[in-house]
């Protein structure tokens, strides 16, 4: 069974413009989460989903957004980038959402912002 | 607010055995997770605990002290490619999967 797929793996922008980033989950996998890696901040969360609809949302502007599709494929968006969004963005998936599911990730992309 | 601390860093040789601490501060308990993270790479589940004591999954073991607010991952019989970065998280409760994460412990094994 194919594992978490992250695209692209890596990415270089610009501030001021726009990233989308995807994310397919592992087959029959319906929560996706994502998450913002820095050397500073460590792992934060940023949005989960479950069915397409958002369940959760971390403390991240709304500079940050994301959508989940019909096949639970997810996309998450940053628009009007700043130096700061510079990390790694990494999408985790699981059978359901609950406190206690084994979480799967991806490897996640690498933005980096000049 | 929620937070968990780890060590930084933590050095190793092989065939040693090392333990990752991990104290945490929640509003409400659900279990602590471990995941290893190597460089650039995806960060894989290792452990759950939601019951105090000790769970064994070969070389690695969790223990949890819900009472100490505490944890720690041990790893056994250590071997180089146990060098990584190894995180506790707790969930942040109810019907989702979010993950608070701790600081994060990168482990170096030394031959």
């Amino acid at each position: 069974k194919a594992g978490v797929t992250q695209t692209p793996r890596y990415l270089i922008k610009t501030r001021g413009q726009q990233v989308t980033l995807s994310c397919s989950p592992i087959s029959g996998h319906r929560s996706v989460s994502w998450y913002q890696q820095t050397p500073g901040q460590g792992l934060q969360f940023l949005f989960e989903y479950f069915s397409e609809t958002q369940r959760n949302k971390g403390n991240f502007p709304g500079r940050f957004s994301g959508r989940q599709f019909s096949n639970s494929r997810s996309e998450m968006n940053v628009s009007t980038l700043e130096l700061g969004d510079s990390a790694l963005y990494l999408c985790a998936s699981s059978l359901v959402a609950g406190p206690n599911e084994k979480l799967f990730f991806g490897s996640g992309t690498q933005l980096s912002v000049l | 607010g929620q937070s968990l601390e780890q060590p930084s860093e933590v050095t190793a040789v092989e065939g040693a055995i090392v333990q990752i601490n991990c104290t945490y501060q929640t509003s409400g308990f659900y279990g602590l997770s471990w995941y290893q993270q190597h460089d650039g790479g995806a960060p894989t589940f290792l452990s759950y605990n939601a019951l105090d004591g000790l769970e064994e999954t070969g070389r690695f073991s969790s223990f949890l002290s819900r009472s100490d607010s505490y944890g720690y991952l041990l790893l056994q019989e250590l071997q180089m490619k146990d060098s990584a970065s190894y995180f506790c998280a707790v969930p942040a409760g109810g019907a989702t999967n979010k993950l608070i994460f701790g600081t994060g412990t990168l482990l170096a094994v030394q031959p």
